[in-house]
């Protein structure tokens, strides 16, 4: 089946950082999502991508969608406190389906 | 707008108990799913329903039934739990297939 590799699996920053993480695969998603998780709580999605080379921001976040449909990467500028969870990445094919990889462990020292 | 709710959110069981996991979306939309989610395994679909009246088992289907109620809700149940059934089911809904999906609360399972 398909399969996401997402790095690095976790990141200890000092707030004020900037951030970045990634997703990689061997198949071609028609989708690209990123979810952020905070302990106890369900995934939250952050930002879809749904065109090969689309880059997009939600605030201080930015993603883009990798032009050969493999790969998308996730940055965080200037990072605070509440920023600390796990982010997800998902890739959506042409089945009804999301792929995720196994998440990132942000931990933000103040 | 509620989104997705789960009940409950707690839950143990002896082993060979059964239960439901109930999930409800108020959203308008057509996909529904449920997950486990065990550390270190990431999320991991359990089954799905495209739309009202179908479903289709997921990744890790065994040990599970699932019931596409009507529009909005879709159950899981579990016949006989065991051990390894201990995790955090999440519910999700999304309005087209294979678009974003939103997340439940989650349910946390622990089977004794």
């Amino acid at each position: 089946g398909q399969q996401l590799n997402q790095s690095p699996q976790s990141m200890f920053i000092q707030e004020g950082e900037d951030v970045s993480m990634n997703c990689t695969s061997s198949s071609i998603f028609n989708t690209w999502l990123w979810y952020k998780q905070d302990p106890g709580e369900g995934p939250v999605l952050l930002i879809a991508l749904y065109k090969a080379g689309e880059l997009t921001s939600n605030g201080r976040l930015t993603a883009q969608f990798g032009i050969t449909r493999k790969d998308s990467f996730l940055n965080i500028s200037a990072s605070i406190p509440s920023d600390v969870g796990i982010y997800f990445c998902a890739g959506g094919g042409s089945n009804y389906k999301l792929t995720f990889g196994k998440g990132t462990l942000l931990t933000v020292n103040p | 707008n509620a989104g997705v709710t789960q009940t409950p959110k707690f839950q143990v069981l002896k082993t060979g108990q059964s239960m439901t996991l109930q999930c409800a979306q108020d959203m308008n939309h057509n996909s529904m799913y449920w997950y486990r989610q065990d550390p270190g395994m990431g999320l991991r679909l359990i089954y799905y329903s495209a739309s009202e009246g179908t479903t289709d088992k997921g990744e890790v289907p065994n040990g599970y039934n699932v019931s596409r109620l009507n529009k909005r809700e879709f159950s899981l149940r579990l016949e006989s739990a065991a051990p390894s059934q201990t995790s955090v089911y999440f519910c999700a809904s999304s309005p087209v297939s294979g678009s974003e999906q939103f997340f439940g609360p989650g349910t946390r399972l622990t089977v004794l």
